[in-house]
């Protein structure tokens, strides 16, 4: 069955940066977009931004561009979500969702999240 | 952009009851690329509908979707105890993927 296995929770201080990880299993994850959710607490869901099957292409929310990398290791089946100069609104739980369709698809899987923590 | 304005923001209601939750996009939505998801505390969103109308894999039938264009509706015919929940609709034919703010379900 299909799993997105994400690391642990994680603090960092305002101005560093943090690299959250999506562990995929149960289909092979160079067929499969990719994508990322931010959910500030006690907040709705937000998209951060999309990478594809090959790791060779990404698209980022306009919001987080110039801060937030995508990147995917096909030999651990794992992608990475890196944000930098971190600030106290990036303060949230991250998930990792899988597209279900090619690029345009709804979110059929989703990782149960990583809180990210931003305080000085 | 394409946002999404949900209502209403609370839905109060009794185990078996009906609820109706309303998702209006501020453009069409692209060949009714529209989701529902459900989310409960602690807990990532799970995908309900796709493609405005579509069942999940494993959703019983006590939900179902419609809609087209700007109007999207969620039905959930009878309330069940596990269904008291915040519900999303998110359209995701166009750049950004964007979410509706979210309608909670509460025991009345």
């Amino acid at each position: 069955q299909v799993q997105l296995v994400q690391s642990g929770a994680e603090v960092k201080k305002p101005g560093a940066s943090v690299k959250v990880s999506c562990k995929a299993s149960g289909y092979t994850i160079t067929t499969y977009y990719m994508h990322w959710v931010r959910q500030a607490p006690g907040q709705g869901l937000e998209w951060v931004g999309i990478i594809n099957p090959t790791g060779t292409g990404t698209t980022y929310a306009e919001k987080f561009r110039g801060r937030v990398t995508m990147t995917r290791d096909a030999s651990t089946s794992t992608v990475y979500m890196e944000l930098s100069s971190l600030r106290s609104e990036d303060t949230g739980v991250y998930f990792c969702a899988r597209d279900g369709g090619s690029g345009w698809g709804h979110f059929d899987y989703w990782g149960q999240g990583t809180l990210v923590t931003v305080s000085s | 952009e394409i946002v999404l304005t949900q209502s209403p923001g609370t839905l109060s209601l009794s185990p078996g009851e009906r609820a109706t939750l309303s998702c209006r996009a501020s453009q069409s939505v692209s060949s009714s690329y529209l989701a529902w998801y459900q989310q409960k505390p602690g807990q990532a969103p799970r995908l309900l509908i796709y493609g405005a109308s579509s069942r999940a894999t494993g959703i019983p039938d006590t939900f179902s979707g419609s809609g087209s264009g700007t109007d999207f509706t969620l039905t959930i015919s009878r309330l069940e105890p596990e269904d008291f929940a915040v519900y999303y609709c998110q359209q995701y034919g166009s750049s950004p993927r964007t979410f509706g703010q979210g309608t909670k379900v509460e025991i009345k």
